[in-house]
Order: C-alpha cells, then sequence, then structure tokens
C-alpha cells in the first residue's frame, strides 16, 4: 500500500465549478503538507504548503489538513479552463532530509468553457 | 530568475549509452533532488542531496549515480542506458528539508 493515495481522476468540470481535490496518507509523521500544478509538459509549481492541521485559503484555492483523519483536500473556487493541469499532493515529515516528500500520483482537471 | 535549469530538454539513446542529465540552481539551496515521472506512478525520488558533498540514494537509485561538488549543480548519470529508464526526470532543489521544492522543467529522455 502506497503512503500516499490521491484520488485518481480525470476529473472534468465545467467553467465556474467548485473543484474538489483529496489526497489520504498513512504514515503520521508527516506535518508538512503541499499541493503541486503541473502543467503539460512543465516542472510541478508550489500552489499551497500547510503546516499541520487546519485550513489555508490563498485567492480561490484553500487547502485543508485532517491529520486526525490523514486527510488533505484542495479546493479550486469559481474554476477557470487556466486551472487545466495535473495537481499532485506531497508531504514530509518533521526534520525530513530534502527530496524526501512523499508525492501522490497526481490528479488531472480539465475544465471546460 | 532562472531558478532550476534543466539540460537537455530532450534526448534520444540507443541501450547501452551513457549520458549526463545537468542540473543547475541559481537560489543558492542546500537541498537538491532527482526524481523520475512516468505515467500512473507519479513522482519517484532517484537520489538526493543535502549539500556540497553529500549524496544519498532514494526509492530508485539503480542505474544512476549523482555527484554534488558545487552548491549550484546536481548531475544525473546513467551509466548504461536502458529501456526501463525512459522517463521524464525532474530536478528540484529547496532552502530547508521541509520547505517545499522548486522544480525544473524537466529532461523527456527515450531510450531505444
Amino acid at each position: 500500500q502506497k503512503e500516499v493515495e490521491q484520488d485518481p481522476g480525470p476529473l472534468s468540470v465545467p467553467e465556474g465549478a467548485i473543484v474538489s481535490l483529496n489526497c489520504t496518507y498513512s504514515n503520521s509523521a508527516f506535518q508538512y503538507f503541499m499541493w503541486y500544478r503541473q502543467y503539460s509538459r512543465k516542472g510541478p509549481e508550489l500552489l499551497m504548503y500547510t503546516y499541520s492541521s487546519g485550513n489555508k485559503e490563498d485567492g480561490r484555492f484553500t487547502a485543508q489538513v485532517d491529520k486526525s483523519s490523514k486527510y488533505i483536500s484542495l479546493f479550486i473556487r469559481d474554476s477557470q479552463p487556466s486551472d487545466s493541469a495535473t495537481y499532485l499532493c506531497a508531504m514530509s515529515a518533521y526534520n525530513t532530509n530534502a527530496g524526501k516528500s512523499t508525492f501522490g500520483d497526481g490528479t488531472t482537471l480539465t475544465v471546460k468553457p | 530568475n532562472a531558478g532550476v535549469t534543466q539540460t537537455p530538454k530532450f534526448q534520444v539513446l540507443k541501450t547501452g549509452q551513457s549520458m549526463t542529465l545537468q542540473c543547475a540552481q541559481d537560489m543558492n539551496h542546500e537541498y537538491m533532488s532527482w526524481y523520475r515521472q512516468d505515467p500512473g506512478m507519479g513522482l519517484r525520488l532517484i537520489h538526493y542531496s543535502v549539500g556540497a558533498g553529500i549524496t544519498d540514494q532514494g526509492e530508485v537509485p539503480n542505474g544512476y549515480n549523482v555527484s554534488r561538488s558545487t552548491t549550484e549543480d546536481f548531475p544525473l548519470r546513467l551509466l548504461s542506458a536502458a529501456p526501463s529508464q525512459t522517463s521524464v526526470y525532474f530536478c528540484a532543489s529547496s532552502r530547508t528539508g521541509n520547505q517545499p521544492q522548486h522544480f525544473g522543467d524537466g529532461t523527456r529522455l527515450s531510450i531505444l
């Protein structure tokens, strides 16, 4: 069983929809949680970065972490065609060595005009 | 702002050939990593480095070597290319072990 499981998708939604992307994990040592966005033929770019449980909002994006359930989510409000990309969740433990982030397999999102 | 620069962007090799994938960052980050990305398998860590002169193996290190002689550069060497190494390779860097990583745009490698 993988340490990080991500809803596989793909997802296709109409413009303006609310999108929910989700990951579950098994390692209780994970303290840092990240969401990356990856456009086709590009490298992942950081979208959201949170520490421990709680919510973080940045514009149309909200990241939620529920450590008791080992579950994280990314919500996109008023989705736009430019949000069409693959979204990767990632996690790391406190004092981890760099590169020890564990990634989900990604969810591909298409927002249709 | 160059960030993380990977060269080449594309490469085709024959089985058994060797090559070096280059990675350079200009952010003075101590931590650097190499990943491969295959369809349906996400990002898998090959090797990583926590500073100049220090490297360690990740999840899938076989067939690859790395070295870190400077803070800026972290090349990945394929010793004897195999078709199973056909993939997209990403280099990443971060300031500390827990900070998010900055990724390059990848090297797309095909081995025939």
